[in-house]
């Protein structure tokens, strides 16, 4: 157990259905990450937060994908209209880092996304 | 960030030490190599990481070659709980490179 923990740890849904996922960081770290993993390839990065501020998104992440980080604790990660091609596993990962130095990335076990 | 190269997968006797090996050529100055390890249904666990001298902890030891073009992760007496996916890494720990890169690793299979 790293202390990150995801929520919920499997969900299948419907295409077209909307879906949101929780991730509790270890709680003073201030760098929380969000990543997706599909079966055989290593986790690819989809967004990145500061406390509360969203710094960098990568270009997987549709309009259809939304993250928030409302306090700098917890974070949801929103997936509207879902289709086939978003079954995945999802992983958070929190880190403490200062300016321009980033700790080690303690991930969690994932939520996995089926969409039928 | 640099890319790295890893063989697909890999074998090794119960016991005996498994050697990872990693080609990051392009590796430039500032750039820590990283291994992260991910047992099946489980997140990825970060190992080790180093710049170019050698470091070893509680897991494994890294071995840099002096031109930081390859490295080795070395697991010294493997067991079976060894047995995931080994992903080497390199990265800038300034600047915007704040995420880690994953490639598809290196499946170890550690065989009774």
């Amino acid at each position: 157990d790293t202390g990150v923990s995801q929520d919920p740890r499997h969900k299948i849904t419907k295409r077209g259905q909307n879906v949101t996922f929780r991730c509790d960081p270890i709680s003073e770290h201030n760098r929380l990450y969000w990543y997706r993993q599909t079966l055989g390839q290593g986790p690819e990065f989809l967004t990145y937060f500061q406390n509360e501020a969203q710094l960098e998104k990568s270009r997987l992440l549709s309009d259809r994908f939304s993250a928030e980080r409302p306090k700098g604790s917890f974070s949801t990660l929103e997936i509207q209209r879902t289709e086939q091609g978003d079954s995945a596993m999802y992983l958070c990962a929190s880190s403490l880092g200062s300016a321009g130095v980033t700790g080690e990335l303690f991930f969690g076990e994932g939520s996995r996304l089926t969409v039928l | 960030d640099a890319k790295t190269t890893q063989p697909p997968s890999m074998d090794c006797a119960e016991g005996r030490a498994a050697n990872l090996p990693c080609n990051h050529s392009t590796i430039s100055g500032n750039e820590y190599v990283y291994w992260y390890r991910q047992i099946h249904s489980q997140g990825p666990q970060y190992i080790i990481h180093g710049l170019k001298n050698n470091e070893t902890n509680e897991m494994a030891s890294l071995i840099i070659t002096e031109d930081r073009k390859s490295s080795t992760l070395i697991l010294p007496h493997a067991t079976l709980r060894d047995t995931a996916v080994y992903y080497c890494i390199v990265r800038s720990s300034s600047g915007s490179a704040r995420q880690l890169t994953f490639g598809s690793g290196t499946q170890l299979t550690v065989l009774p």
